[in-house]
């Protein structure tokens, strides 16, 4: 079965970068593109970026170009979401999600990710 | 500007049916959206995608109680026979050249 597995919660101060890990199994890794998407607490979902595990080729939200970075490592299958220069409004769950096409069909469990000094 | 609107909040009886609904922006009544479920202190999990003609292919092991149906630029996500467990927050999404799009959710309430 398809499952998406994530590293787990990260604390971290202002001004630091976190990277967190997207493993998926049951499926061909380099079929789907991987997505980011972050969730404040109480909050709605808002999307960050994706890439495309085959060609490594990504796309960006607006609100986070030049802050995220999103890489993957294909022996291993697993996607990465690296966010730098962090911030206190940064302090989210952050989800990989696979797409197929359009839609994100399957979702990691989430990481939370704490910014505090 | 590609946009998703849904309402805050809804409430249905428990054993009753609710239809939540999620409408596109202007130019765009012609986009597919997919609907995810988000059950307190959970991720989400993809219910179905669904096309402008309410055509709609659910995700793995999605029950029959939950169906999708559309006109215009609204799109709709039918539960019937609500349970317990149906409440949840209730998310639209859709994709664009490059983008991809949520709405702001619906919390649903069963009572």
């Amino acid at each position: 079965q398809v499952q998406l597995v994530q590293s787990g919660a990260e604390v971290k101060k202002p001004g630091a970068s976190v990277k967190v890990s997207c493993k998926a199994s049951g499926y061909t890794f380099t079929s789907y593109d991987i997505n980011w998407v972050r969730q404040a607490t109480g909050q709605g979902l808002e999307w960050m970026g994706w890439m495309n595990p085959n060609s490594g080729n990504t796309g960006y939200a607006q609100k986070f170009q030049g802050r995220v970075t999103m890489t993957r490592n294909t022996s291993i299958s697993t996607a990465y979401m690296e966010l730098s220069s962090l911030r206190s409004e940064d302090t989210a769950v952050y989800y990989c999600a696979r797409a197929s096409g359009g839609p994100f069909d399957y979702w990691g469990q989430g990481t939370l990710v704490t910014v505090s000094s | 500007q590609l946009v998703l609107t849904q309402s805050p909040s809804a409430s249905a009886s428990l054993g009753a049916s609710v239809k939540l609904t999620c409408t596109l922006s202007s130019g765009h009544s012609s986009y597919a959206i997919a609907w995810h479920q988000q059950q307190p202190e959970k991720g989400p999990r993809y219910l179905m995608k669904l096309n402008s003609d309410g055509s709609h292919s659910k995700g793995d092991g999605i029950p029959d109680r939950f169906s999708g149906s559309s006109s215009g630029a609204e799109r709709y996500l039918t539960i019937s026979s609500l349970q317990s467990e149906d409440e949840a927050d209730y998310y639209c999404q859709t994709w664009g050249t490059g983008i991809k799009v949520f709405g702001g959710g619906t919390k649903l309430t069963v009572l």
